[in-house]
């Protein structure tokens, strides 16, 4: 089945520093790709998505690209700020999981002033 | 337009009682998820509703939980009897297809079963 596989966290970075966190998914078909956000006490917001290949979400100034041919979107931003700290999840809807979406484990990500 | 609404924002209970969480999604909105978060489990998808009718309870732990979907603005989780191990963060989720499948959170329900 469907699934979705991201970089076991806890990623601790310094401010300005460079992010990656990764993501690789399977499925059937063509899914959609997506990162969601999550900050203390707060439900989970979407950070953006891709819905074919090679294309480009990006908000906030973090960035992913759905690449199909080694079934990866990796989470980037090129400066981090403390306020980027929060728990990310890569998530996937698939051809065979409907419109059931299908989340990573999460990865938490603590940025250090 | 308002997001997810999820009730109540938090609940302590005793052991054995009845709770019950209530959600109301987005209107326009044609899927409802119920999530479970947990610091040992991460996020379960419980149970998910297309058009008020329930698609897949797989999730659902076992028989002490119950979830309906009575009409397209409302639906409850309940869980009788409650146990500890019942403690956790309940997400109400919803989305469209006309919108992509964008899944849309609400803040979550956190309950603690003493």
């Amino acid at each position: 089945g469907d699934s979705v596989t991201q970089m076991e966290g806890p990623v601790t970075l310094s401010e300005e520093a460079f992010l990656t966190i990764n993501c690789t998914y399977t499925a059937t078909g063509y899914p959609s790709l997506f990162w969601y956000v999550q900050y203390p006490g707060e439900g989970l917001q979407l950070l953006l998505k891709a819905t074919k290949a090679d294309d480009k979400g990006s908000n906030k100034g973090f960035e992913a690209t759905y690449r199909k041919e080694t079934t990866s979107f990796h989470l980037e931003k090129g400066s981090v700020q403390v306020s980027d700290s929060a728990v990310y999840f890569c998530a996937l809807s698939g051809y065979s999981s409907a419109s059931k979406i299908i989340f990573g484990s999460g990865t938490r990500l603590s940025i250090r002033p | 337009d308002a997001g997810v609404i999820q009730s109540p924002r938090h609940e302590v209970t005793e052991m054995g009682q009845e709770v019950t969480l209530r959600c109301k999604p987005i209107s326009g909105h044609d899927y409802l998820f119920w999530y479970r978060q947990t610091m040992m489990r991460g996020l379960e998808l419980l149970i998910y509703f297309n058009n008020n009718v329930p698609i897949d309870d797989s999730g659902m732990p076992e028989d002490r939980f119950s979830a309906k979907m009575p009409n397209a603005s409302f639906s409850t989780l309940k869980i009788q009897p409650s146990e500890p191990r019942d403690s956790a963060v309940y997400f109400c989720a919803s989305s469209s297809t006309r919108t992509g499948n964008t899944i849309y959170f609400g803040e979550g329900s956190w309950l603690t079963v003493v």
